[in-house]
């Protein structure tokens, strides 16, 4: 079985422009995380998806960060434009239930770095 | 405050030791959780505790609900156990996270 899959591994941008990550959760896991690690900071969650809907997207920063999860299955996360406060590594992660009963499982994250 | 801490931040052991990173919660979680992160690598999900104990291999975790406090345990630390180890709390859909224990063991 695949695990969750992140594209790209790594990217490095000029602040102002447009990155866009990638997540393929665990095939016929209906929920799908994403959290970010900024540096000297612990994991923070961002957004929950259960199936193609936002279940909880509190936890996004502002208005620059779009998610997506268009026929529930991958999904993505767009930063436009970028600040430099927002690098790190973006991590996702899918369960099966949404209290994630069964575990959760990780990508292997995107390192992200403005520069 | 976070809702999850962990101590220590860094550790340092000899090969062979026993090791033991602590994590305290505050109330409202479901489940707590036991992460392993090499570096450059992605995170890797060791335990997943409501009660009790669990073990594999040489890693063993506990969790007393009535003190809020888990404990994971490396037995006969071994320099491939280098790594961030992580608590995570469930707390309804989602999981909160402490910041953290690099383990480092050298040989």
């Amino acid at each position: 079985e695949a695990g969750v899959t992140q594209f790209p591994s790594h990217s490095v941008i000029e602040k102002g422009q447009t990155v866009t990550l990638r997540c393929d959760p665990i095939s016929g896991h209906d929920n799908l995380y994403w959290y970010r690690r900024v540096m000297g900071k612990e994991i923070k969650f961002l957004l929950h998806f259960v199936k193609e809907s936002k279940q909880d997207e509190s936890g996004m920063p502002n208005n620059r960060f779009l998610a997506e999860r268009t026929g529930g299955t991958y999904s993505t996360l767009k930063v436009q434009p970028a600040e430099l406060e927002d690098s790190g590594v973006y991590f996702c992660a899918s369960s099966q239930d949404i209290q994630g009963a069964f575990g959760y499982t990780f990508g292997s994250g995107t390192r992200l770095t403005v520069v | 405050k976070n809702e999850v801490e962990q101590s220590p931040q860094n550790l340092t052991a000899q090969e062979g030791e026993f090791i033991t990173i602590n994590c305290s919660y505050s109330v409202g979680i479901s489940a707590l959780h036991w992460l392993q992160q090499h570096p450059g690598g992605g995170i890797v999900s060791l335990f997943m505790l409501s009660s009790g104990k669990k073990k594999h291999g040489r890693l063993i975790a506990t969790i007393n609900i009535q003190e809020k406090h888990s404990s994971l345990h490396i037995t006969a630390s071994h320099p491939r156990d280098s790594a961030v180890y992580i608590c995570a709390g469930t707390f309804g859909s989602r999981l909160t996270f402490g910041e953290g224990t690099q383990l480092t063991v050298n040989p």
